[in-house]
């Protein structure tokens, strides 16, 4: 299976956490990644983690990852007006193709 | 480093048309992936190519072409289009067998 969900939408205030959650199928995934997509714009790789990692940090952004439960979030610390998009969450599978979930997009008020 | 380019960035068709989409992948990358995207949608991928060669395929029909030329580019083609075709289009590129995959800024597709 290759079915990849998310919550459809999150607004946030400026300055606080935004945490995005994800869900998928495929017990087989090898990596696991968030892409940002802004309005009219392509996708930009924001950070992945390797199945067999629990935790990733890059600077504000965090991910975590449940392989039990298949459960993968991103949490952005002291988030900005800048990071309103659209988040993707995007699994591997073992034959390269990235399966996307439809997207959550944040929204960032003042 | 220009990163991954496509072209054109918009393009509109008449239904029953062909298209032909292009797109340059990152400096030293051997390895292109094209995705639809619908509005609303997350991208679906249709195939990938490696070697000049389609490794694997999406669900999508065989209306859907593509090509990968011994400089890395690669070529998207969609005959007899129809109004779902609708979409835009990205390409992806990535080094064999590596994590990251790139994507390019897309090209907007409108058949009317």
């Amino acid at each position: 299976g290759e079915d990849v969900e998310q919550s459809l939408f999150l607004s946030v205030r400026e300055g606080d956490s935004s945490v995005i959650n994800c869900t998928y199928t495929d017990s087989s995934s090898t990596y696991l990644y968030w892409y940002k997509q802004e309005p009219g714009a392509g996708l930009q790789l924001l950070t992945y983690i390797f199945s067999n990692m629990d935790m990733k940090q890059d600077q504000r952004l965090t991910v975590l990852l449940n392989k039990k439960d298949k459960h993968l979030s991103l949490r952005i610390a002291d988030t900005q007006t800048g990071d309103s998009a659209i988040y993707f969450c995007a699994e591997r599978e073992k034959n390269y193709k990235l399966s996307f979930g439809a997207g959550t997009t944040v929204t960032v008020r003042a | 480093d220009a990163g991954v380019t496509q072209s054109p960035t918009h393009l509109i068709k008449t239904r029953g048309q062909q298209v032909t989409l292009r797109c340059s992948p990152k400096s030293g990358h051997d390895t292109v992936s094209w995705y639809q995207q619908a509005l609303g949608q997350g991208p679906q991928f249709i195939f990938q190519y490696y070697e000049e060669e389609e490794r694997q395929r999406g669900n999508f029909p065989d209306r859907f072409s593509g090509h990968q030329f011994p400089n890395y580019s690669s070529e998207l083609n969609v005959n007899a289009l129809l109004l779902g075709d609708s979409a835009l289009y990205l390409c992806a590129s990535s080094l064999e067998r590596r994590t990251e995959a790139f994507f390019g800024q897309g090209t907007r597709l409108t058949v009317v």
